[in-house]
């Protein structure tokens, strides 16, 4: 069945320094790849999108590229900000089945210390 | 408009006994979902309705867990007998039903069974 992978549980960074979260996937349909970020006592909310190949995805500073060579979907930034201290999931749409439901990996929690 | 409104924030049951959850989604959207998330799982896919329906409730423990949507303003996700292993976030989501839409997120119920 389909499933994500996310391999860093947590993620220390110093404030400035360049982040890298890892997602990759297993899918045997077409393919549309998400990023949820979820803040402290927040719900989560939509980070960014794609299912275009090799093309780059941004929103608020963030930036991600599918790749389906390599079925990944990472996620990165220049320069990391206090404010970015968050949960990240990577999702996977669920073409196989009913539709929209989403499959969530099991998150990366990013710490961003001064 | 408020969001996906979950209720209560907050719920502590003792061993055997039952939990309601309540979700009430965006208006005017049709499909609603409901995940469990933890600290070792992450997101966990639960059940899914769309315009009230269900259509998809492989994530859902078959023999405690039960949900149902009455009508399009709210579901329910109830657990009988409720075990120390169901100490969990809940979270109930909701989109329009059109494929690869955004899932809004409510704010979620934590639930602790003692």
């Amino acid at each position: 069945g389909d499933s994500v992978t996310q391999t860093e549980g947590l993620v220390t960074l110093t404030e400035g320094l360049p982040v890298m979260l890892n997602c990759t996937y297993q899918t045997a349909y077409s393919t549309f790849l998400f990023w949820y970020v979820q803040h402290l006592n927040e719900a989560p909310k939509l980070l960014l999108k794609s299912s275009t190949d090799n093309k780059r995805t941004e929103h608020q500073g963030f930036h991600a590229t599918l790749h389906k060579s390599s079925s990944s979907f990472h996620l990165q930034k220049s320069s990391a900000q206090l404010s970015d201290s968050a949960l990240y999931y990577c999702a996977l749409s669920d073409h196989g089945g009913s539709g929209n439901k989403l499959i969530f990996g099991t998150g990366t929690l990013l710490s961003v210390k001064p | 408009n408020a969001g996906v409104i979950q209720t209560p924030r907050h719920k502590v049951t003792g061993k055997g006994q039952e939990a309601t959850l309540w979700c009430e989604p965006i208006s005017g959207h049709s499909a609603v979902f409901w995940y469990r998330q933890t600290i070792v799982q992450g997101l966990e896919f639960l059940t899914y309705f769309r315009n009230q329906a269900p259509i998809d409730d492989s994530g859902m423990p078959k023999e405690r867990f039960s949900a149902q949507m009455p009508n399009q303003s709210h579901s329910t996700l109830k657990i009988q007998s409720t075990q120390p292993q169901d100490s969990a976030v809940y979270l109930c989501a909701s989109s329009l039903a059109q494929s690869q839409n955004t899932l809004y997120f409510g704010a979620g119920t934590r639930l602790s069974v003692l």
